[in-house]
């Protein structure tokens, strides 16, 4: 069975960093693109990062570029979010997620709240 | 970016009814490889999203053969036939066809 399992969450400052962890099981990680998927309060799902099997290639939408650096340890089936400089707009629910090639996000995680405010 | 547009924004349908929830993108979802992009997810009330539809038409693994998919080009549709109480929650359509990846903003289905 696949499982996805977010961790790392929680209440942080504007301007601060915190750093997600996404434990994966179940399937072969390191043949998947993975990525990350988030969801304000009450609102729609955005894409924030994606990241090729290898690590090599990495993809940010402009809302979390430059601030966000998504990674991998395949040798440990895990995968991360850095997110620094936060700002209140990050608050969301955050979703691990593996990414089929063709396919789209086959496999979610439960998510993990992240909260941006003094 | 390619903005996807859906609609309506929720249904209320009976139990056993039909839908159909319409998704429209700015600009072609055909890939330079010839394959369409275009996903469904279903996000059930207090739980994850999850895969229903992958390029345009082929269910993921264990769904229903009551959810279908069709469309082309820049619209598309979500049918979902016999509905049961388990249909009920969000649906998104999503393209992976280029970057950035996009979502709609969902279509509420609620039941009679």
């Amino acid at each position: 069975e696949v499982q996805l399992v977010e961790s790392g969450g929680g209440l942080v400052q504007p301007g601060r960093s915190l750093k997600l962890s996404c434990a994966a099981s179940g399937f072969t990680f390191s043949n998947y693109y993975m990525a990350w998927v988030r969801q304000a309060p009450k609102k729609g799902l955005e894409w924030v990062a994606t990241i090729s099997t290898s690590g090599s290639r990495t993809y940010y939408p402009d809302s979390v570029k430059g601030r966000f650096t998504i990674s991998r340890d395949n040798a440990k089936s895990s995968l991360y979010l850095q997110m620094n400089s936060l700002k209140s707009e990050d608050t969301a629910t955050y979703y691990c997620a593996s990414l089929k090639l063709g396919a789209g996000f086959d496999y979610w995680g439960q998510g993990v709240m992240v909260t941006v405010s003094s | 970016d390619v903005v996807m547009t859906q609609t309506p924004v929720s249904l209320s349908v009976s139990l056993g009814g039909q839908v159909s929830i319409s998704c429209r993108s700015s600009q072609s979802l055909v890939h330079n490889n010839g394959n369409t992009y275009l996903s469904w997810y279903l996000q059930k009330p207090g739980q994850s999203p999850q895969l229903l539809i992958y390029k345009v038409s082929n269910r993921f693994s264990g769904i229903s053969d009551r959810f279908s998919g069709s469309g082309s080009g820049t619209d598309f549709t979500l049918k979902i036939s016999r509905v049961e109480p388990d249909d009920l929650g969000v649906y998104y359509c999503g393209q992976g066809t280029q970057y950035p990846l996009t979502f709609g903003s969902g279509t509420k289905l609620e039941i009679k």
